[in-house]
């Protein structure tokens, strides 16, 4: 079974400082990785994923994330981060060759972003 | 492109009555929607996948006779949820795939806040 753990359910980060937001997974196989943000009383917003190729995903807003398969992790970065950023972000997976599957959502990690 | 509308963006109604919400995909196909289910500061709850011409699949848990879906054409699939009680005040997302391989990104629309009297 598919699983994706936050390990925290809040980060807080000064504005200018880089942020981490940390994600876990458990497939079987080779998964696919998303990241999605999700502002107050809105949908997600698709961010980045990793689907193959090279470990370090570029996405919107300046986010990035690194796909390290042997921890299993899938860690959301930004380099400098804006009192903007702060939101709820989620961590999803799904499996290879699963087709139109619903992804598998971590529970979620609060962001503050400190001016 | 990509972009997945519902209607309406907040509802209130009294206890007993019945609620539709609408979910589109504006740009693109989707033989299949996703319905979700978001109670305050929690994940998102997995309802039920929407298919197009055919019975929805529902999650373990959710009544399938409370929470109708219909996916009546390839950019439309409505949730109703059939006398409504208190209990189900939430925020309904729905999302869409323009596609059918597990590499396509899902979409998410921009959410329902059904509150019930």
């Amino acid at each position: 079974a598919q699983s994706v753990a936050q390990p925290e359910d809040q980060v807080n980060v000064a504005e200018g400082n880089p942020l981490t937001v940390k994600c876990t997974y458990s497939v079987s196989g080779n998964p696919y990785l998303f990241w999605y943000v999700q502002y107050p009383n809105r949908g997600l917003q698709f961010l980045l994923k990793y689907i193959t190729g090279d470990n370090l995903v570029k996405g919107s807003y300046g986010f990035e994330a690194e796909f390290n398969k042997s921890q299993t992790s899938f860690h959301l970065k930004k380099p400098s981060a804006l009192v903007s950023d702060s939101a709820l972000y989620f961590c999803a997976v799904r499996d290879r060759g699963s087709g139109n599957t619903p992804l598998v959502f971590g529970k979620g990690t609060r962001l503050s972003v400190i001016a | 492109g990509a972009v997945v509308s519902q209607h309406p963006s907040r509802v209130i109604c009294k206890s007993g009555t019945s609620v539709k919400i609408e979910c589109r995909s504006l740009d693109f196909q989707a033989t299949t929607m996703f319905w979700y289910r978001q109670f305050p500061k929690k994940s998102l709850m997995l309802m039920a996948t929407s298919n197009e011409g055919s019975k929805a699949t529902y999650e373990q848990g959710v009544e399938k006779d409370k929470f109708l879906i219909n996916h009546a054409s390839l950019t439309l699939s409505t949730l109703t949820v059939t006398s409504a009680h208190p209990e189900d005040s939430s925020f309904y997302i729905c999302s869409a795939t323009p596609g059918q391989k597990s590499t396509d990104t899902q979409y998410f629309g921009p959410g329902t806040r059904l509150t019930v009297l």
